[in-house]
C-alpha cells in the first residue's frame, strides 16, 4: 500500500517562507501523480489550494506555490501571514486511486 | 454558488450500514466526478474512494483499507452522490466529506459525522 508522507509539523515566523514536501514510498512524485494541496483549519472543512502541482485555484492566494523539489512535491508559502497558520494535506494520484499524505502541521510563530 | 451538502450521518452500531448522501447545486453535476474522503477525529484525511462521471462509464475506485465494504454511486437525475457503508467497524467513526472533481478537485462539503458505537 502506496505511503505519502509529509513533514509531521514545521514553524514559521510571519512574514518569512516556509516550503512543505510530500514524498511517495513507490518513488519520485512527478506531474503525473497530479499533486494537490489543501489547507484545513481547527473545525473547518479542507480547502483546495493547488492542483496538478503548481495550479492554483482562483481563490488560493498568490503567496502559495506548487512546485516538484527533487523527488517530492512541495507547497511554498512566501510571506506568511498569521492565518496561514493551520494543518496542509497534498493528495498525490496512484493509478487510480488517490492517497493522502499525513499532514503538516504549520505553525506561524 | 457551487456547493456540495453531505447527509445521513449518525450513530450506527457495530456491523451496521448506513448510506450518506451528497447533494449537489450550483454546477452540471452530472459532467463532475465524485471523491469520499474521511477523517477520524484528530487524525489526518483519508481518501474513501470516487466514482467518475457518465462519459467515464461511472467507473468507480476505492481506498485499499476498505475491504470492499463501501459503494459508492450516483444519480445524476437527482444530483446527488451516494456512500453505502456496510459491515461498519468502530474504526469507520469520522467525518466524511465529499468533494467535485470536474477538471480538477476543488470544492468539498462540510461533511457529515458518522459514529460507529454499541
Amino acid at each position: 500500500q502506496t505511503v505519502v508522507t509529509q513533514e509531521p509539523s514545521l514553524t514559521v515566523s510571519p512574514g518569512g517562507t516556509v516550503t512543505l514536501t510530500c514524498a511517495s514510498s513507490t518513488g519520485a512524485v512527478t506531474t503525473d501523480y497530479y499533486p494537490n494541496w489543501f489547507q484545513q483549519k481547527p473545525g473547518q472543512a479542507p480547502r483546495a489550494l493547488i492542483y496538478s502541482t503548481s495550479n492554483k485555484h482562483s481563490w488560493t492566494p498568490a503567496r502559495f506555490s506548487g512546485s516538484l523539489l527533487g523527488d517530492k512535491a512541495a507547497l511554498t508559502l512566501s510571506g506568511v501571514q498569521p492565518e496561514d497558520e493551520a494543518e496542509y494535506y497534498c493528495l498525490v494520484y496512484h493509478g487510480d486511486t488517490w492517497v493522502f499524505g499525513g499532514g503538516t502541521k504549520l505553525t506561524v510563530l | 454558488e457551487v456547493q456540495l451538502v453531505e447527509s445521513g450521518g449518525g450513530l450506527v452500531q457495530p456491523g451496521g450500514s448506513l448510506k450518506l448522501s451528497c447533494a449537489a447545486s450550483g454546477f452540471t453535476f452530472s459532467g463532475s466526478g465524485i471523491h469520499w474522503v474521511r477523517q477520524a477525529s484528530g487524525k489526518g484525511l483519508e481518501w474513501v474512494g470516487h466514482i467518475r462521471d457518465k462519459a467515464n462509464n461511472y467507473a468507480t475506485a476505492y481506498g485499499a483499507s476498505l475491504e470492499g465494504r463501501f459503494t459508492i454511486s450516483r444519480d445524476d437525475s437527482k444530483n446527488t452522490a451516494y456512500l453505502q457503508m456496510n459491515s461498519l467497524k468502530t474504526e469507520d467513526t469520522a467525518v466524511y466529506y465529499c468533494i467535485r472533481h470536474s477538471e480538477v478537485i476543488d470544492i468539498w462539503g462540510q461533511g457529515t459525522m458518522v459514529t460507529v458505537s454499541s
